[in-house]
């Protein structure tokens, strides 16, 4: 069964650092994959996918991603958090018109 | 984008009753999703949609606890019905435009 794992149930960062949250998953055929984010109370929000082609992916509020099918992962990063990011982090992989959900990343930034 | 409008975006409710959620979209579409999120979990598909044809569930839902309509191709609506405290879950309406799944802000649901 395809199946989206996130290792980091939380995690902790000052502002200013830098950021990689960590996606692997498992999938037979070429992946559709994304990253969403979930402010506490609010729906989710798509950071970026990817689909084909350029295997980094640049996505909305300066972060992006970088797929290695050789390692099944597909990792968020940003060079620089902003205390605005502190929110939970999914992962998902689309199989066939329904997404497969990470168990999530919480995000917490320290001043 | 697709710009989705859900209702109510939160509700307390009593054991034994049912609530409504309604999902409006700014553009037809022909399959809408509804995903459940029980406290600090993940996101789990409930059922999809297509207009003119019965929803077809996920393993583990059933049409009698969650009956969904979908009368044209902007709207649905996912019933939760008799409800338990089980059933307290953030509750999400989904489309696909261009292959890329879009979320409605949610119906956040307590039951007591």
């Amino acid at each position: 069964a395809q199946s989206v794992t996130q290792p980091d149930i939380h995690i902790t960062v000052s502002e200013g650092a830098s950021l990689e949250l960590r996606c692997n998953y498992s999938y037979g055929a070429t992946p559709y994959l994304f990253w969403y984010v979930q402010s506490p109370g609010q729906g989710l929000q798509l950071l970026l996918k990817y689909f084909s082609g350029d295997t980094l992916v640049q996505g909305i509020k300066g972060f992006e991603a970088e797929f290695k099918r050789s390692q099944s992962s597909f990792n968020l990063r940003k060079p620089s958090v902003h205390w605005s990011d502190a929110a939970e982090y999914f992962c998902a992989v689309d199989d066939t018109d329904k997404l497969i959900f990470g168990t999530g990343t919480r995000l917490q930034v320290f001043p | 984008s697709a710009v989705i409008s859900q209702k109510p975006s939160r509700d307390i409710c009593q054991r034994g009753t049912s609530l409504t959620i309604q999902c409006q979209v700014d553009s037809q579409v022909t399959m809408m999703f509804w995903y459940r999120q029980q406290p600090g979990q993940s996101l789990t598909l409930i059922a999809t949609a297509n207009q003119g044809s019965e929803a077809t569930y996920e393993s583990g839902f059933v049409i009698d606890k969650f009956p969904i309509s979908r009368p044209n191709l902007t709207f649905s609506t996912l019933t939760v019905s008799n409800m338990s405290p089980e059933d307290s879950s953030i509750y999400l309406c989904s489309v696909e435009l261009g292959d890329v799944p879009f979320f409605g802000s949610g119906t956040q649901l307590s039951v007591l």
